[in-house]
């Protein structure tokens, strides 16, 4: 099943922004939008982005997200050492009546 | 708090059968629909199954359809994966994972995973 696309790394210094994106076609992204996920070395992911630009509780105001068409982006500002992670984005599908994951970026804080 | 344990991994040969579970707490699980998703090591994401809060609908990845099997316990608060005929490319960290519903469907919170690994 075809996945999202992501850029493998992203590299930005401490308290810059990063802005992550995530691109799929009208039957994931375009349609419902993505969720993006962090998971830090060793961690299980976790939630910090649903329906394009909503944050679970507990989630830093840092994190923001929006769409455009078929793309979807995470933008960290401020960035701290413990944002350095992977993230993933991950939609709905409708044609293929499954979900698919984007193929991770690597925040790099220096 | 949302609490979910995954357990039943360990080392199978190709060809054999294992059953993960799932133990769920601190949300009401009859309500929610789950899925499991699988990282093999080093790699990304690769979401594996779903099923609905009812148990009455299920969606598989084509890389494991007619393999593995979902299903639930709402008695019990428990997810399996019955997974058959492994490979070694089933290889990976199972996660289960709470479905938050919002305009969409969305991984919500993650268990901590349990290794499968399939190698003779």
């Amino acid at each position: 099943q075809a996945g999202l696309t992501q850029p493998p790394s992203v590299s930005k210094g401490l308290r810059q922004t990063a802005t992550l994106t995530c691109t799929g076609n009208s039957n994931n992204v375009g349609n419902q939008g993505a969720g993006w996920l962090q998971q830090r070395q060793g961690h299980p992911p976790k939630l910090v982005s649903y329906r394009n630009n909503n944050r679970p509780s507990g989630i830093s105001e840092r994190f923001s997200a929006s769409r455009s068409g078929n793309t979807a982006s995470l933008t960290i500002t401020g960035l701290q050492p413990e944002d350095e992670a992977d993230y993933y984005c991950s939609a709905w599908d409708s044609s293929l009546s499954a979900w698919v994951f984007g193929g991770g970026t690597k925040v790099t804080v220096l | 708090q949302v609490q979910l344990v995954e357990s039943g991994g360990g080392v199978v040969q190709p060809g054999g059968s294992l059953r993960l579970s799932c133990a769920a707490s601190g949300f009401t699980f009859t309500t929610y629909g789950m899925h499991w998703v699988r990282q093999a090591p080093g790699k990304g994401l690769e979401w594996v199954a779903f099923i609905r809060n009812d148990g009455d609908k299920k969606f598989y990845a084509d890389s494991v359809k007619g393999r593995f099997t979902i299903s639930r316990d709402n008695s019990k608060n428990i997810l399996y994966l019955q997974m058959n005929s492994l490979r070694a490319e089933d290889t990976a960290v199972y996660y289960c994972a709470k479905e938050r519903v919002d305009s969409g469907s969305y991984f919500d919170y993650w268990g901590q995973g349990t290794l499968v690994t399939v190698s003779s």
